[in-house]
């Protein structure tokens, strides 16, 4: 089945600067990366996913990139607030059917003031 | 408008009880999930349900079970609880595989 790791486990970055994560997944049959925000006691909510057809998509502050060949993607936060201070999720899916989300471990970001 | 939920939103019981969770979407989607978060915050999927297929993650006990009353809900049923069984247990509901997942709520279960 699908292996999705996740780097760093914890991230502490300045107000104002930018935040990257990165995921690398196993199964080269995924073709859906999405990426959830989940705030203490919250539930997981999307910020952006992509398609393995397209390599960078971009929505306002943040930024996903997908190298298919490599099997990583990587999620960007520039000019980081406090309210992005959460833990952050990226998953993988083989897409179709009632195929559900591999998760990686999480990071937990920190935003210092 | 509820998208996703859930109850109960806390659930307390002992060992060896039996307890069920229900989970309704009123978002027309065709697929169902249960996921589990435990201690550590690691979201695990345990089913993903259509109305055509139910895949169950092999690590899943079999004192666990989905339900389907209709497209619209998705019960999770847990059989002679264990210690081991607390944790945050999340309903989603996509379109299709591969697709965005609306989350519930959770439930909080705690074995005692």
């Amino acid at each position: 089945g699908e292996n999705v790791e996740q780097h760093p486990s914890t991230l502490s970055v300045q107000e104002g600067d930018s935040a990257v994560i990165k995921c690398t997944y196993s199964d080269s049959a995924s073709n859906y990366f999405p990426w959830y925000k989940q705030e203490l006691g919250k539930r997981p909510q999307l910020i952006i996913d992509i398609r393995s057809n397209v390599g960078e998509k971009k929505d306002q502050r943040i930024a996903v990139t997908l190298n298919k060949t490599a099997k990583h993607f990587s999620l960007h936060i520039t000019e980081t607030q406090p309210e992005d201070s959460a833990v952050y999720f990226c998953a993988a899916s083989t897409g179709g059917g009632a195929d559900g989300l591999t998760f990686g471990k999480g990071t937990h970001l920190i935003i210092q003031p | 408008d509820t998208a996703v939920s859930q109850t109960p939103k806390y659930l307390v019981t002992q060992m060896g009880n039996d307890k069920s969770i229900k989970c309704e979407q009123n978002l027309g989607h065709d697929t169902m999930y249960w996921y589990k978060q435990d201690s550590k915050k690691f979201l695990k999927i345990m089913f993903s349900y259509n109305n055509k297929e139910l895949i169950i993650n092999e690590t899943v006990p079999n004192r666990f079970s989905p339900k389907s009353p209709d497209k619209a809900h998705l019960n999770l049923h847990i059989n002679s609880l264990e210690l081991g069984d607390s944790a945050v247990y999340f309903c989603a509901s996509s379109q299709e595989g591969g697709s965005q997942e609306y989350f519930g709520p959770g439930t909080r279960l705690t074995v005692l």
